[in-house]
């Protein structure tokens, strides 16, 4: 099983849907929550922390579950610049480490 | 602002090349990272670096070293590359993290290399 697993995608919406990834790791232990934003052919950049209270940014929404180990990243009223790979981001126990899912691919269209 | 620099974007080698990747990060972070990035298997750590000269291996260290001689500058270094090793290169930089169990920190990234070992 992998550490870190998400819907690779892609997830094709129109501008102004929303829209909801989802995200489960296996490691009961991990303390920190990410979700970056990757460009094709650029680097990962972060997007959100996400904390155990949810929490908003904009459009964006994160939510974790740890009795589920479930993360979560909403987004409402897309936007064409939204369009990217959003990787789900979790700690490795006990270190400085961070487990990265494979992400999941979003293009929004006109 | 946050500023991690890797010394090339696009790298050519030739097969049994010593190559060298090198980056720079100016946020006085203590952690630097290595990955590697290919379609499908997302970012694997090749190694990892907590303190100056200090290096610890990732998942996948092999066919690679490393070199942290200032803190600031984390060397990655192909000894004899192979076609294998044509990849998008990510250094990351990061403080140190609680030490307590409660977490880490973000990691910042570099914008790449991509290299390809003919």
């Amino acid at each position: 099983r992998k550490e870190v697993e998400q819907d690779p995608g892609p997830f094709n919406v129109p501008e102004g849907a929303t829209v909801a990834f989802n995200c489960t790791y296996s490691n009961s232990a991990s303390q920190s929550f990410f979700w970056y934003r990757q460009d094709c052919r650029k680097e990962p950049k972060l997007l959100m922390s996400v904390y155990s209270s949810g929490n908003e940014d904009g459009r964006f929404t994160a939510q974790l579950n740890r009795a589920s180990q479930y993360i979560s990243l909403l987004i409402r009223d897309s936007k064409l610049s939204d369009s990217a790979t959003y990787l789900c981001v979790v700690n490795e126990e006990n270190t400085d480490k961070l487990i990265f899912g494979t992400g999941t691919r979003l293009q929004v269209f006109p | 602002d946050v500023k991690v620099t890797q010394s090339s974007r696009y790298l050519v080698k030739r097969t049994g090349e010593k190559v060298f990747l090198e980056c720079v990060q100016d946020m006085d972070h203590e952690n630097m990272f290595w990955y590697r990035q290919d379609p499908g298997l997302g970012l694997r750590l090749i190694y990892f670096s907590y303190d100056v000269k200090m290096k610890e291996k990732g998942d996948i260290p092999e066919g690679y070293s490393v070199s942290r001689e200032k803190k600031e500058r984390f060397s990655l270094i192909l000894e004899s590359a192979s076609t294998n090793q044509t990849s998008m290169y990510l250094c990351a930089s990061s403080p140190p993290g609680s030490g307590l169990g409660l977490g880490t920190d973000t990691q910042y990234f570099g914008p790449g290399t991509r290299l390809t070992v003919l």
